[in-house]
């Protein structure tokens, strides 16, 4: 069971490059997040999806792109890269536990993190 | 959307000695989970507690839903302990499942 795993862990781009974080779970999590964390802040919701080919917008979504084809995957998309989207990105996943009130399966499981910068 | 605000931002503790963190929240939740991210970034599940009282070890949580708060209580401080404390909470015009997290506790425990 390797859980979360997000690749690159690190990656470097410049101002107006391309690039797609991506993001594999293997606990069949029906729900899914990505979170940006600047540095010395609080993690920010971008996007989250509550299953295959449903997602939604969180706090922070523009600039960013998400696609939810399988319940395995949620790439991250980021396209023409700004220095404001420097951070660190987390992916997470959980799920639908019920009831909710009591059900631990809605526990959120991290994967490890990509550091992203722009120059 | 939900507010999330968490208090001390900052604390510095002696190792052996105890502490509370708040975490405040602006509607009703029916997911609620405390969090602690280490000094190398990895956020570790500590509590699922949208309402009532768990304890694992040294640390334990309590949520009064109806006040709109929860309380993460460490007791016997390690310098393990150090890093960054978050609560998250579902936001209900989120289905709950829109997870919103907290400002932040940082803390660090001195030997």
């Amino acid at each position: 069971n390797a859980g979360v795993t997000q690749t690159p862990k690190f990656r470097i781009l410049k101002i107006g490059q391309s690039m797609t974080l991506q993001c594999t779970q293997d606990m069949n999590h029906n729900y899914m997040y990505w979170y940006r964390q600047d540095p010395g802040m609080g993690l920010k919701l971008i996007y989250y999806s509550v299953g295959a080919g449903i997602t939604d917008k969180g706090e922070v979504p523009n600039g960013y792109n998400v696609s939810r084809s399988t319940t395995e995957d949620f790439p991250l998309r980021l396209e023409l890269a700004a220095p404001s989207q420097t951070s660190v990105y987390f992916c997470a996943s959980s799920s639908p536990g019920r009831p909710l009130r009591t059900s631990g399966a809605n526990v959120l499981t991290f994967g490890a993190g990509s550091r992203l910068t722009v120059l | 959307g939900i507010q999330v605000e968490q208090s001390p931002p900052d604390l510095i503790l002696q190792e052996g000695a105890n502490s509370t963190l708040r975490c405040n929240f602006s509607d009703s939740v029916n997911n609620l989970q405390w969090f602690h991210q280490n000094p190398w970034g990895q956020l570790i599940n500590l509590f699922y507690i949208p309402s009532g009282t768990k304890q694992n070890g040294r640390l334990s949580a309590t949520t009064v839903a109806t006040e709109r708060y929860s309380l993460l209580y460490i007791s016997s401080s390690q310098t393990t302990d150090s890093g960054v404390y978050f609560c998250a909470v579902g936001d209900p015009r989120g289905g709950y499942q829109k997870v919103t997290f907290g400002t932040g506790t940082k803390l660090q425990v001195i030997p």
